[in-house]
């Protein structure tokens, strides 16, 4: 019940293309769902965040779908960049709660020039 | 915005030694601090959550003797690994949750590499 489930594992889109990456969970306690962005070596960094009462959430060229009877939420990245070359992480948690942060098994993306 | 500050980036160490990772967070207090292990191409799993001035709660499977957390302070905590072998390298991540509403912040990590 805890997973968070994450698809696909590896992605390859051309310049300018629009990767999606998804995410199923089980636990219907959970209310917060963030993506984050890791470069090697490097710490994740939180891209956008959404909450069960929102359906979708744009931050600039990051979009969260969020489908709550489903219990399915997606990232799109939009106009996708070489600079967007890393792996993607979503989460979940019960944020008022102890708060741990259940992570997808990531997908490492591709951007080719 | 949060930040994190998480030290050393990388170290080296000999079998047998113990090394001491610092969390810290510069700009808000942090309630709640949670610490991670990530191996090559894999995702991060938590190991353990602090809260100020409580024991750490740890994940199954993970050795509370082995990986001593502390977390004195809202700005601090600290991750010791004791007696380190081979098998204890990997990248370590700290991440702390305060009062900023749905936000966690997460350190830059500390590559550990036991020879």
């Amino acid at each position: 019940q805890q997973q968070v489930k994450q698809s696909p594992q590896s992605l390859i889109v051309q310049k300018g293309g629009i990767p999606i990456i998804n995410c199923a969970y089980e636990n219907t306690a959970f209310d917060y769902f963030p993506w984050y962005q890791q470069f090697p070596g490097k710490g994740p960094a939180l891209l956008i965040a959404i909450r069960p009462d929102v359906s979708e959430k744009k931050e600039g060229r990051f979009t969260i779908s969020f489908n709550k009877s489903a219990k399915q939420f997606s990232l799109h990245i939009m106009d996708s960049q070489p600079g967007d070359s890393a792996t993607y992480f979503c989460a979940a948690s019960i944020y008022g709660n102890t708060g741990k942060l259940i992570f997808g098994q990531g997908t490492t993306l591709q951007v080719k020039p | 915005g949060a930040v994190v500050s998480q030290h050393p980036s990388w170290v080296i160490c000999k079998s047998g030694t113990s090394v001491k990772i610092e969390c810290r967070s510069l700009d808000f207090q942090a309630t709640t601090m949670f610490w991670y292990r990530q191996f090559p191409k894999q995702s991060l799993m938590l190991m353990a959550t602090s809260n100020e001035g409580s024991k750490a709660t740890y994940e199954q499977g993970v050795e509370k003797d082995k990986f001593l957390i502390n977390h004195a302070s809202l700005t601090l905590s600290t991750l010791t690994v004791t007696s380190a072998h081979p098998e204890d390298s990997s990248f370590y991540i700290c991440s702390a949750k305060g009062q900023i509403r749905y936000g966690y912040t997460f350190g830059s990590g500390t590559r550990l590499t036991v020879v």
